[in-house]
């Protein structure tokens, strides 16, 4: 069956320091991998997507994602971190199987310091 | 206009009470969806509709009841809650094969 894992719960940056969240599937075949944001109480913001094609993708607010097929891993990446970041952060992956719905792994919150 | 909408934003009812959530979305997307939220957790699917009709129910409780009355708005229809079902309610539409999903903001809602 398809799954994300995001193995940190929890990471804090200082503003102005690169960012790395990690993100890893089990996936039968080529999955079709989202990133999602979530500030506190608000619904999820798409930031990015794989489809198919070049596995390095730009998203919004300056957020990209590598896919990499051998490490089965999606991660997100920013290089320079702005307080507004804070918030969690959702991989999620659509099951091309049945309904074709969307999975997502337990979220990372990040904190930004100043 | 590519927002997806939902009211109210926040709800607080007692057990007794039937109270409605309501989404509406005009990116012309034919797939609408209702997710519970819990906190620190990702979001959980409760009902999918695809074009109108409802295609998936992830075995949410009778209490839960969806409406789609056409597709551009999508009702959760709430009676004789528990206080465990106090969550964040999430909507998002997007395309049938669910690839890509635009989330409201959500409703925050309160069971007493």
């Amino acid at each position: 069956a398809q799954s994300v894992t995001q193995p940190d719960i929890h990471i804090t940056v200082s503003e102005g320091a690169s960012l790395e969240l990690r993100c890893n599937y089990s996936y039968g075949a080529t999955p079709y991998l989202f990133w999602y944001v979530q500030s506190p109480g608000q619904g999820l913001q798409l930031l990015l997507k794989y489809f198919s094609g070049d596995t390095l993708v730009q998203g919004i607010k300056g957020f990209e994602a590598e896919f990499k097929r051998s490490q089965s891993s999606f991660n997100l990446r920013k290089p320079s971190v702005h307080w507004s970041d804070a918030a969690e952060y959702f991989c999620a992956v659509v099951s091309l199987t049945g309904a074709n719905n969307l999975f997502f792994g337990t979220g990372t919150r990040l904190t930004v310091i100043p | 206009d590519t927002e997806v909408t939902q009211t109210p934003k926040h709800l607080v009812m007692g057990m007794t009470n039937k109270k409605s959530l309501k989404c509406e979305q005009h990116m012309g997307h034919r797939a609408m969806y209702w997710y519970k939220q819990k906190a620190k957790k990702p979001p959980e699917l409760m009902f999918v509709y695809s074009y109108e009709k409802l295609s998936i129910n992830e075995s949410v409780p009778s209490r839960f009841s969806p409406e789609c009355p056409n597709s551009s708005l999508l009702n959760l229809h709430l009676h004789a809650l528990q206080p465990e079902d106090s969550a964040l309610y999430l909507c998002a539409s997007g395309t049938p094969g669910g690839w890509e999903q635009y989330f409201g903001p959500g409703t925050r809602l309160t069971v007493t």
